[in-house]
Formats: C-alpha cells, structure tokens, sequence
C-alpha cells in the first residue's frame, strides 16, 4: 500500500523558533498534499492544500504567513511553523494523494506533535 | 455547507457486543466517503471507503460501513468488538472529482471497550 512518512514524529521547540515539519509519499507521486490540525481531542481541520511546483491554497482563517508551505518535489511537502507559540502546540497531520489520477484517495502520514514552550 | 456529524461524542461497548457508530454528512454532490481510526498519539488509519458501486463496504478488522444516499449516511458496523477497538473513529466525505482527497472530517466518536 502506499505510505506517507512525517518527520519528526514529535518536537519540542521554545516561543519565537521556527519548526519545519516534513511529509514524504514514499512509494508513489503526490502532486496534491494536505496539511491538517488537530487539537486535542477534536476533529481534524484542513489547514491547506500544498500543489507541486506552485503555491499552497490555504483554508480560511490559516495565516500563510505563519504556516509556510513548500511542494518542490512530487514526494516532498513541508510545513514550515514560523515563530512559534504556545498556541501553535498541537498535532499535524499530512495527506499525499497519489498522482495517477482522478478519484485516488490521499493515504495520511503519523503525525507530528508540536509543542511549544 | 458541506459538514460531516457524528452525533455520538462517546460511545461504551461491551466486549463481544456489536457497535454501530453514526455519520451523516450534508454535501453538494455525491461525495467519496471514509472511515479512519486513530489510537492516542498516533495518525490515522484508513478502516474503509466508500467510491461508488456497492453500498454495503467491507474493511480491514472486520468493521464494514453502509452508504444511504437517501439518508445521507455512512454507519460504521461490527458484529462482535473487541477491547483492541477502543480508539477514535473519524468519518471523513471528499469529493469524488477534481481534488479528490481533500477531506471534512466529522468530530469523532471515542470508542470504549469494557472488559
């Protein structure tokens, strides 16, 4: 089956550093990845839509500005969290769908918990 | 407004017994439709989806999920649980063209098992 790596699986990091969060489509070619959050104990929220070789679409109310997204290769995505805060601390999760064609679903990475003190 | 409800928040079975968990979905087209499980701390992993064809869908460990179009509803189901069930279930729609896997999750029903 198609596997979705997320790296780190968990970091740490103090207010005001940026983290970068990488996603990678292992077997296969993602020209569409997602970028979701999750709070604890909530539902997951589409943060944004990262496309290879151009700009990400992001969802209402996600700041691009904070949350920089880059798809320069057809198996790699990274969220970049830029400056940091305690209120970034959360779960995000990465989706890659499979470039072959219409109506593939997306397979989701592990996760990365990020906290921030 | 395309929105997937879980009405369930929180739902206890008893080991052996059978399970249904609820999703109804509001969507402006027929949408593809899934169901995922995460564990604590983990990412999510796909229990089944439904494309098109038949309603009735079968996936992994035994769970399989009904798709009524009229009712708008997509129930996961499992005769018989067991205690290694216990987790949160996500019903999830997307469309079925164009940027097919860009998905709206439901809240999520937390699954508890007694022994």
């Amino acid at each position: 089956g198609a596997v979705v790596s997320q790296h780190p699986s968990r970091v740490i990091c103090k207010s005001g550093t940026s983290v970068k969060i990488e996603c990678r489509s292992l077997d296969f070619q993602a020209t569409t990845m997602f970028w979701y959050r999750q709070f604890p104990k909530q539902s997951l929220m589409l943060m944004a839509t990262s496309n290879e070789g151009s700009k990400a679409t992001y969802e209402q109310g996600v700041e691009k500005d904070k949350f920089l997204i880059n798809h320069a290769s057809l198996t790699l995505s990274t969220l970049t969290v830029t400056s940091a805060h305690p209120e970034d601390s959360s779960f995000y999760i990465c989706s890659a769908r499979d470039r072959r064609g219409p109506g593939t679903e997306a397979f989701f990475g592990q996760g990365t918990r990020l906290t921030v003190v | 407004a395309q929105s997937v409800t879980q009405p369930d928040i929180h739902i206890t079975v008893s080991e052996g017994a059978s399970l249904e968990l609820r999703c109804n979905y509001s969507y402006g087209a027929t949408p593809y439709l899934f169901w995922y499980v995460q564990s604590p701390g983990q990412g999510l992993q796909l229990l089944l989806k439904y494309f098109s064809g038949d309603t009735l869908v079968q996936g992994i460990k035994g769970f399989e999920a009904e798709f009524k179009r009229s009712q708008s509803s997509f129930n996961l189901r499992k005769p018989s649980v067991h205690w290694s069930d216990a987790a949160e279930y996500f019903c999830a729609v997307g469309p079925s063209s164009g940027n097919t896997g860009k998905l709206i999750f439901g809240q999520g029903t937390t699954l508890q098992v007694k022994p």
